[in-house]
């Protein structure tokens, strides 16, 4: 069956310009997640969303990023005025349920010139 | 706080090498405890998981024990190979209103043949 699907999986930019980051979960999913992963880390955590909320956005490192899932599938990860610093791995997981064991897709890589 | 520490790499071990792989934990509770695995070129994906404490997750030859006592989850295998070549990440999921999961910043294992 059908992963976790990410687009684009490469984006460069220009500092200061807009980004959205496509992903589509598991079919039937109701738990998405979003990370971020730099160079030899780990993923960082940035938003949960449970059906179409986001139930844990405590991660999203300022608000120049945002997270939308409208219908309780697609999600869109949203970055404004981009900024080097903003340069990573943009990964997106689903679950079937909150227990913790995620499916992910092979990320987004994002570069800010 | 929850918090994730795992042992710094980069491993390289030889063919059929005895492999440990160390990660220690700080949580309220008992969750559940986890390995990801991420292959050369492909997404995060699980390797195995544990429950509760004293459980023994397993799955390609590789184990880790919930060791509740010194608070750990260390990976084995017996005799690595070369496809086992991999970043490897401990992870755990904590309950905010949803399930959060936090992971290690990762341990890349070389094996040589």
């Amino acid at each position: 069956g059908a992963g976790v699907s990410q687009t684009p999986s490469n984006k460069v930019t220009e500092k200061g310009k807009y980004v959205e980051l496509r992903c589509d979960p598991i079919s039937g999913h109701t738990a998405l997640y979003w990370y971020r992963q730099s160079l030899g880390q780990g993923p960082e955590f940035l938003i949960y969303f449970q059906g179409t909320g986001a139930a844990d956005d405590s991660g999203l490192p300022n608000d120049r990023f945002f997270a939308v899932r409208p219908e309780g599938s697609v999600s869109t990860l949203k970055i404004q005025r981009t900024e080097r610093g903003d340069s990573a791995v943009y990964l997106c997981a689903s679950s079937p349920s909150p227990t913790g064991e995620l499916f992910f897709g092979e990320g987004s890589r994002l570069t800010v010139l | 706080g929850n918090s994730v520490t795992q042992m710094e790499g980069p491993v390289t071990l030889s063919e059929e090498a005895f492999l440990t792989i160390n990660c220690t934990y700080t949580a309220t509770g008992y969750p559940s405890l986890f390995w990801y695995v991420q292959y050369p070129g492909e997404g995060l994906q699980l390797l195995l998981k544990a429950t509760k404490a004293d459980d023994k997750g397993s799955n390609k030859g590789f184990e880790a024990t919930y060791r509740k006592e010194t608070t750990s989850f260390h990976l084995e295998k017996g005799s690595v190979q070369v496809s086992d070549s991999a970043v490897y990440f401990c992870a755990l999921p904590f309950n905010t209103g949803g399930f959060k999961t936090i992971f290690g910043a990762g341990t890349r294992l070389f094996v040589k043949a």
